[in-house]
């Protein structure tokens, strides 16, 4: 399958802070990236989903000024959380879909996830 | 937009049994998957199912589009096993509610 890696694993930052977290396709084009974010013991909630070159569209409810995404390349998507709070403290991670070897495939690979505390 | 529910929520089983999954969506699904959640956040991917079945060693999975809905199939389950497991679909890929598995030695 398909390699997805995001960065950091973990990170902890302080209030007012931002935070970057990166989604990277490793063997394949990523047409399509989406970002969850995941509350202990829930199911995973989408927060936006992103397409290369143009702008992520945002989920009901989430601020788009907050949780800043770009999908720059083909390969690359990112995640900043400006002026984090404790509130934001959350398991955020990434998936891609594309263009695999052989052809146009649909199926989502996820990357490791980012846990973020917010002190 | 698309709602999936799984059941059942908490499942408790000992080594060595068997147990089924099943995954029911609100609307017609083209790029079903079946995921494993490891303890540490981790989602593996089990399936991509969109129709018909699969086979992965002790694990299969069905899929009757017709029906919206997807059936996961463990069989001889190990410790190992244990973990929440979720299907997704739909263009947004919308998770499930999960199913916590927890295997007993």
């Amino acid at each position: 399958g398909a390699v997805v890696s995001q960065h950091p694993s973990r990170v902890i930052c302080k209030s007012g802070t931002s935070v970057k977290i990166e989604c990277r396709s490793l063997d394949f084009q990523a047409t399509t990236m989406f970002w969850y974010r995941q509350f202990p013991k829930q199911s995973l909630m989408l927060m936006a989903t992103s397409n290369e070159g143009s702008k992520a569209t945002y989920e009901q409810g989430v601020e788009k000024d907050k949780f800043l995404i770009n999908h720059a390349s083909l390969t690359l998507s990112t995640l900043t959380v400006t002026s984090a709070h404790p509130e934001d403290s959350s398991f955020y991670i990434c998936s891609a879909t594309g263009a695999l070897t052989g052809g146009w495939n649909t199926e989502a690979f996820f990357g490791q996830g980012t846990r973020l505390t917010v002190v | 937009g698309i709602q999936v529910e799984q059941s059942p929520p908490d499942l408790i089983l000992q080594e060595g049994a068997n147990s089924t999954l099943r995954c029911n969506f609100s609307d017609s699904v083209n790029n079903l998957q079946w995921f494993h959640q490891n303890p540490w956040g981790q989602l593996i991917n089990l399936f991509y199912i969109p129709s018909g079945t699969k086979q992965n060693g002790r694990l299969s999975a069905t899929t009757v589009a017709t029906e919206r809905y997807s059936l996961l199939y463990i069989s001889s389950s190990q410790t190992t096993d244990s973990g929440v497991y979720f299907c997704a679909g739909g263009e947004k890929l919308t998770f499930g509610t999960g199913t916590r598995l927890t295997i007993i030695p």
